[in-house]
């Protein structure tokens, strides 16, 4: 089946630094990927859409500039949260699309900020 | 937007009872899927529905979609302790919205 790869798993930061989290599509590619925010005990919500090769969408309410997204190949999105605060606490979870799988998320990443 | 609404929120049975999880878009859904995720994991694809009125089963999980394509059920007959987790459904075309999910817990 499709795999998709994400990575750190658990990372803690201090407030104030960046965080970058890779999702990687193994033996497939994947042009959309999806970013998701999960807190505790909540849904999944959706932050951004990533394109391969031009601007990634974000839902409304996502700052897109403390949210950086590229996806600069079919396989590798990342996200990079710049300047973390304690809110920014939460687990982020990708996702992407593989024609025979549908959808795949990936392992997903518990960011803590302290 | 397009909302998914889904209920109820927890549910807790004894082993061996059953237990269903509903879910209703405020919109006509092209396709439906059901993820079930364990605490502490990410969410696993159980399934996709796509025809109005479908039904499919895996095991002791039936899933059902509903006639005008905007609401969808899952029960799970005589659970067991491994169907511990929450279950989420998740509609849209191009980008997934997920419902709040319904986290079950089982009574050994």
């Amino acid at each position: 089946g499709a795999v998709v790869s994400q990575h750190p798993s658990r990372v803690i930061c201090k407030s104030g630094t960046s965080v970058k989290i890779e999702c990687r599509s193994l033996d497939f590619q994947a042009t959309t990927m999806f970013w998701y925010r999960q807190f505790p005990k909540q849904s999944l919500m959706l932050m951004a859409t990533s394109n391969e090769g031009s601007k990634a969408t974000y839902e409304q309410g996502v700052e897109k500039d403390k949210f950086l997204i590229n996806h600069a190949s079919l396989t590798l999105s990342t996200l990079t949260v710049t300047s973390a605060h304690p809110e920014d606490s939460s687990f982020y979870i990708c996702s992407a699309i593989e024609t025979a799988y549908g959808y795949t998320f990936g392992s997903g990443t518990r960011l803590t900020v302290v | 937007g397009q909302q998914v609404m889904q209920i109820p929120q927890y549910q807790h049975v004894q082993e061996g009872e059953d237990f269903t999880t509903y879910c209703n878009s405020s919109t006509t859904l092209s396709n439906i899927q059901w993820y079930k995720q364990r605490p502490g994991g990410h969410p696993v694809f159980l399934i996709q529905l796509v025809k109005s009125g479908e039904v499919k089963k895996q095991k002791r999980l039936t899933f059902q979609f509903g006639e005008a394509k905007k609401n969808s059920s899952l029960h799970i007959t005589a659970t067991q302790t491994t169907d511990v987790g929450t279950y989420f459904c998740a509609g849209g075309a191009q980008k997934l919205v997920f419902g709040q999910g319904t986290r079950l817990t089982i009574n050994p």
